[in-house]
Formats: C-alpha cells, sequence, structure tokens
C-alpha cells in the first residue's frame, strides 16, 4: 500500500515565478492537508481540502491556493514566489470517519527552492 | 490561539541515556496531543498520541502523559539509541478539526 506521495522532490523557481505541487494520498484516505515548513521551523498549516473544497485555512496569502481531484489528490499552486517562501512543502492525509479524523499520514514532501 | 511550545535543541546524549523533551501547549478547547519524529530526509511520522487528560501515549519504548493541570506532554525514553537521533515535534489538534499546531522542533543526536 502506497503512502503519501508527492512530487517533484525538489524544485528550484526564481522570484516572481508560479508552481504547483502535488500530492497522492494514501489509499482509502479522503482529506488533504498541506503544511510549510521553513528551515528549523515546525511545519505551519495552509489549508485542508476534504470533498474538492477547501475546508479551513491557515494564516497564509491568497497567492498559495490549491485543489483537490474526485480521485482526491491534490495540487499546491503558488504565485508571484517570494524568496520566504522556500521551504519544505509537506502533504497530509486522512479521513473523516464517524465525525473525527483518523491519524494523519505525510508525505516526505517537495523542497522549494526560490532564488 | 493555539500553541506549541517546546524546549529548544539540540540535545546530545550518550547512547543509553534518559531523554526527556520538554513540551507545553494552550489551547482554545479540549485538545488532543501528539509528539511526531522527524529522520533525516524524510517526512513526519506519528509517535505517540493521547487524546484525554492523563492518558499516557507509548511507542518504541517512547512514552508521554497528557497533563492538563500543567498544560504538558513531555517526551520521556528510558534509554536511547544511535537510531533516535531526529527532529521530535510536539503538536496538538483541538475538537474534531484535522489541522494540526506543531512545536518549532527539538533536534536530538545520540552518540556511542
Amino acid at each position: 500500500d502506497a503512502g503519501v506521495t508527492q512530487s517533484p522532490t525538489h524544485l528550484i523557481k526564481t522570484r516572481g515565478q508560479q508552481v504547483t505541487l502535488r500530492c497522492s494520498p494514501k489509499s482509502g484516505h479522503d482529506t488533504v492537508s498541506w503544511y510549510q515548513q521553513a528551515l528549523g521551523q515546525g511545519p505551519q498549516f495552509i489549508f485542508q481540502y476534504y470533498e474538492e473544497e477547501e475546508r479551513q485555512r491557515g494564516n497564509f496569502p491568497d497567492r498559495f491556493s490549491g485543489h483537490q481531484f474526485p480521485n482526491y489528490s491534490s495540487e499546491l499552486n503558488v504565485n508571484a514566489l517570494l524568496l520566504g517562501d522556500s521551504a519544505l512543502y509537506l502533504c497530509a492525509s486522512s479521513s473523516l470517519t464517524g465525525g473525527e479524523y483518523t491519524e494523519a499520514f505525510f508525505g516526505q514532501g517537495t523542497r522549494l527552492t526560490v532564488v | 490561539g493555539d500553541s506549541v511550545t517546546q524546549m529548544e535543541g539540540p540535545v546530545t546524549l550518550s547512547e543509553e541515556a534518559f531523554l526527556t523533551i520538554n513540551c507545553t501547549y494552550t489551547a482554545t478547547g479540549y485538545p488532543s496531543l501528539f509528539w511526531y519524529v522527524q529522520y533525516p530526509g524524510e517526512g513526519l511520522q506519528l509517535l505517540l498520541k493521547a487524546t484525554k487528560a492523563d492518558d499516557k501515549g507509548s511507542n518504541k519504548g517512547f512514552e508521554a502523559t497528557y497533563r492538563k493541570e500543567t498544560t504538558s506532554f513531555h517526551l520521556e525514553k528510558g534509554s536511547v539509541q544511535v537510531s533516535d537521533s531526529a527532529v521530535y515535534f510536539c503538536a496538538l489538534t483541538v475538537g474534531t478539526a484535522s489541522k494540526l499546531t506543531f512545536g518549532t522542533g527539538t533536534r536530538l543526536q545520540v552518540t556511542l
């Protein structure tokens, strides 16, 4: 059973460009959350998708947007990249069952460097 | 808002030493508490959790007890191994939300 898979693993972009990161959740999971982990810091919640809709959002600007597809996979888009967007982007999947979420499983992340 | 405070690292220990990593929290509601571990080059893995006061989470020799009176969830292990070297994150969720609020992480290095 494949766990959470993210692509690409590494990415280098120039300031002002746009980037798309991808995530496939663990089999059986229907909820995808995205986190930003700056160097030496803990992950910060960006947003969560369930049933193809954004359900929760953290304190991130509108430059950060996302999408969830019918097969539960998800994309994170960041526009007008800033140097400060350089970070490890983590995807986590879980399942909403009986009104509660199951344990979140994390992917290995995408390392984004903005130059 | 919700927040988690961890002791700063790095923590350097000799193999077989006793480990404590402190974690305290503030939460707007009744939180569930977690410890995650991140090995070099990998994503986060759930180490243990506790969902109500006085619960003890345990896994792979690690333990943490949910102390509501002191708003703490300290991680302990009686005898660390070199393979335990990693970054450890304390985290919480509140209510039915799955959003995780993390601490800044504590790097543990275990030497022979």
